[in-house]
């Protein structure tokens, strides 16, 4: 039961253009969400996060919509990189009967290329 | 300051063996996590432990098991492994109990059964 589904396995885009990676949620209990960046032989990097209460969250070059009544998020990165060249994972975190999770989807990987 | 700290980073073991991984979090977070990534997917959660209790549970068999120290350190023990334990196996820490902030990702243990 894929609760955090990143339809996407990859996405390749031109350096300085915009890079739009896409996450569906199925559980409404969701009510906090995170992107993290992976580069290879690291642990997952903390990007940015967006609470339930808000539907835009910026920081930078990235920038995390939320949709709630279409149980979808994205994040957006304005002007891409090539350092941007990861893997990608969406997270969304609720306090359930089993305790607090957070939920990662499968990962979106991002090619900027130069 | 020093970030997530996990070992070994690379183990071996046969099917049927115990094993014992370790994370130090960072200086100041009182909550510990832990992941469980295979080849393709996102990090899949197996336990939550703040202030020495256990805070949440995932999916996973009665076979894995952790506990956290007064010093805030962590363990994470699977007993009688499979083929399938073959992964790598991430910790987390955060300042908050609950998942509203950010997790910090130490680099991992790739764990090999054969």
């Amino acid at each position: 039961d894929q609760q955090v589904k990143q339809n996407s396995p990859s996405l390749s885009v031109q350096e300085g253009r915009i890079s739009i990676l896409n996450c569906d949620y199925t559980n409404s209990m969701f009510d906090y969400f995170l992107w993290y960046k992976k580069y290879p032989a690291e642990g997952p990097t903390f990007l940015i996060s967006i609470s339930s209460i808000k539907d835009k969250n910026e920081d930078g070059r990235f920038t995390v919509f939320l949709n709630k009544s279409a149980k979808h998020l994205s994040l957006h990165i304005v002007p891409s990189q090539p350092g941007d060249s990861a893997v990608y994972f969406c997270a969304a975190s609720a306090l359930d009967t089993g305790g607090f999770k957070t939920i990662f989807g499968a990962g979106t990987r991002l090619f900027v290329k130069a | 300051d020093a970030g997530v700290t996990q070992s070994p980073t690379h183990l071996i073991k046969t099917r049927g063996q115990h094993v014992t991984l370790r994370c130090s979090p960072i200086s100041g977070h009182k909550s510990v996590s832990w992941y469980q990534q295979v080849l393709g997917q996102g990090p899949q959660f197996i336990f939550q432990y703040y202030e020495k209790e256990e805070r949440g549970r995932g999916n996973f068999p009665d076979r894995f098991s952790a506990r956290q120290f007064p010093n805030y350190s962590s363990e994470l023990n699977v007993n009688a492994l499979l083929l399938g334990d073959s992964a790598l196996y991430l910790c987390a820490s955060s300042l908050s109990e609950t998942g509203y902030s950010p997790l910090h990702f130490g680099n991992g243990t790739r764990l090999t059964v054969t």
